[in-house]
């Protein structure tokens, strides 16, 4: 089973900034599956990025997703007030499809 | 669009099946695209329960594969799990989702908004 990392586990910053999130995989992700997602409280998640760096239907462009191999990066350009949310990462390289334990950004 | 929307008792009593549904509407669920199941435990972080691909085979979790089902009902256009022999440790919010493949690799999206399953005497 494929592990993956997340870090930082709490992210502060403030609207306007730039938050780059780290997930890291025990092993080498095949063909780059990573997705990530944005979770807010009380509500399901909401696919990001997959592929590691395609951007899914109707998210901005201000979130990009990058990396490959082992180590994937999620970064937010500009923070505004609605990006501050619980996010995951997932790989479904190979089974067990496996997340990440999450990264929380907050209003610093 | 495509929406999910969980369904199932709230809670379940030690040692017996948890049984969901997911109905999901904007779409028909014969006309492609593999259904799974995710859960997230109160605070926790969210675990892979299975999924069944478009050609009615299905993939489990090792961790809970011994306990768990997963069923299509086209009639009704709805998706179900079955977890049988729950503990407190299945205590959880249980989401499903439209399943996006490439092969059997796969990645969610939309999800249901989640139900609440409390496995308690």
């Amino acid at each position: 089973e494929i592990v993956l990392t997340q870090s930082p586990g709490t992210l502060s910053l403030s609207p306007g900034e730039r938050a780059t999130l780290s997930c890291r995989a025990s092993q080498s992700v095949s063909s780059n599956y990573v997705a990530w997602y944005q979770q807010k409280p009380g509500q399901a998640p909401r696919l990001l990025i997959y592929g590691a760096s395609s951007r899914a239907t109707g998210i901005p462009d201000r979130f990009s997703g990058s990396g490959s191999g082992t180590d994937f990066t999620l970064t937010i350009s500009r923070l505004e007030p609605e990006d501050f949310a619980v996010y995951y990462c997932q790989q479904y390289g190979s089974s067990p499809w496996t997340f990440g334990q999450g990264t929380k950004v907050e209003i610093k | 669009q495509v929406q999910l929307q969980e369904s199932g008792p709230g809670l379940v009593k030690p040692s017996e099946t948890l049984s969901l549904t997911c109905a999901v509407s904007g779409y028909s669920i014969s006309s492609g695209y593999s259904w799974g199941w995710i859960r997230q435990p109160p605070g926790k972080g969210l675990e892979w329960i299975g999924t069944i691909y478009h050609s009615g085979s299905t993939d489990y979790n090792p961790s809970l594969k011994s306990r768990v089902t997963i069923s299509v009902d086209t009639s009704k256009n709805q998706f179900s799990l079955k977890l049988s022999s729950v503990t407190a440790a299945d205590t959880a919010v249980y989401y499903c989702a439209r399943t996006l493949t490439i092969f059997r690799n796969g990645w969610f999206d939309p999800w249901g908004q989640g139900t609440l399953v409390t496995v308690s005497s």
